[in-house]
């Protein structure tokens, strides 16, 4: 059974402050990474993706994997309370595979 | 920019009633899929379609459940006998590409409420 395992939270950070989102996964086989944040009664909307061991960075937004440790991780920074959502971490399985296997999300909550 | 859309935002409908939820998904995506998210639970994926066809099922999409590309344009996917159990947002996304990272972009959801 394929796991992607996520905090609930809710993580509170304070405005301007760094908010640090983890996952870890089961799946050794797993290709690419992804982060999604989903509002309250909306869709998830992609944020980044990652396939390859390191850092990567996208605006306010910083994904990182350590493929040996199996965990991933979505730093935000100079949080706003418009970043107060839920973050979803994805996962796609053994190569071919088109199926994402998501976390149950970190609810994050910015504080003003 | 370009966005999968899905009608009905909202479906009620009572128990053992067909339904067909319908996706567009963006124009010059190939690959098809279907989610849902029971309230309060995960993203769950239920299909996926390529070339006409299926790619990969989970144990949830069984016989109740089929999809469609009935035209150049719409995705649909049928539940011919609802349960109680089946009411969740259904998420229907695309993706460009088979190879590479394979983003997957969602439409907005339907809700579907089986009294």
């Amino acid at each position: 059974q394929k796991e992607v395992e996520q905090n609930s939270g809710p993580l509170s950070v304070p405005e301007g402050a760094i908010a640090s989102l983890n996952c870890t996964y089961s799946d050794r086989g797993s290709q690419s990474f992804f982060w999604y944040r989903q509002y309250s009664g909306k869709s998830p909307e992609l944020i980044m993706f990652i396939y390859s061991n390191g850092d990567k960075e996208d605006g306010r937004f910083t994904a990182q994997l350590n493929k040996a440790s199996q965990y991933v991780s979505l730093l935000i920074r100079d949080s706003q309370p418009s970043d107060s959502a839920t973050y979803l971490c994805a996962v796609f399985g053994d190569t071919g595979r088109r199926a994402l296997t998501f976390g149950s999300g970190t609810r994050l909550q910015v504080q003003p | 920019e370009p966005e999968v859309t899905q009608t009905p935002s909202h479906q009620v409908t009572q128990m053992g009633q067909e339904v067909i939820l319908r996706c567009v998904p963006i124009s010059n995506h190939l690959y098809f899929y279907w989610y849902r998210q029971i309230l309060g639970q995960k993203v769950e994926f239920l299909v996926s379609f390529y070339n006409n066809e299926i790619s990969e099922k989970s144990e949830i999409f069984d016989d109740q459940f089929s999809v469609e590309r009935p035209d150049g344009s719409n995705f649909t996917l049928k539940i011919r006998s609802t349960k109680l159990e089946d009411s969740a947002m259904y998420f229907c996304a695309s993706s460009e590409g088979w190879a590479g990272p394979g983003e997957q972009f969602f439409g907005p959801g339907t809700r579907l409420t089986v009294l």
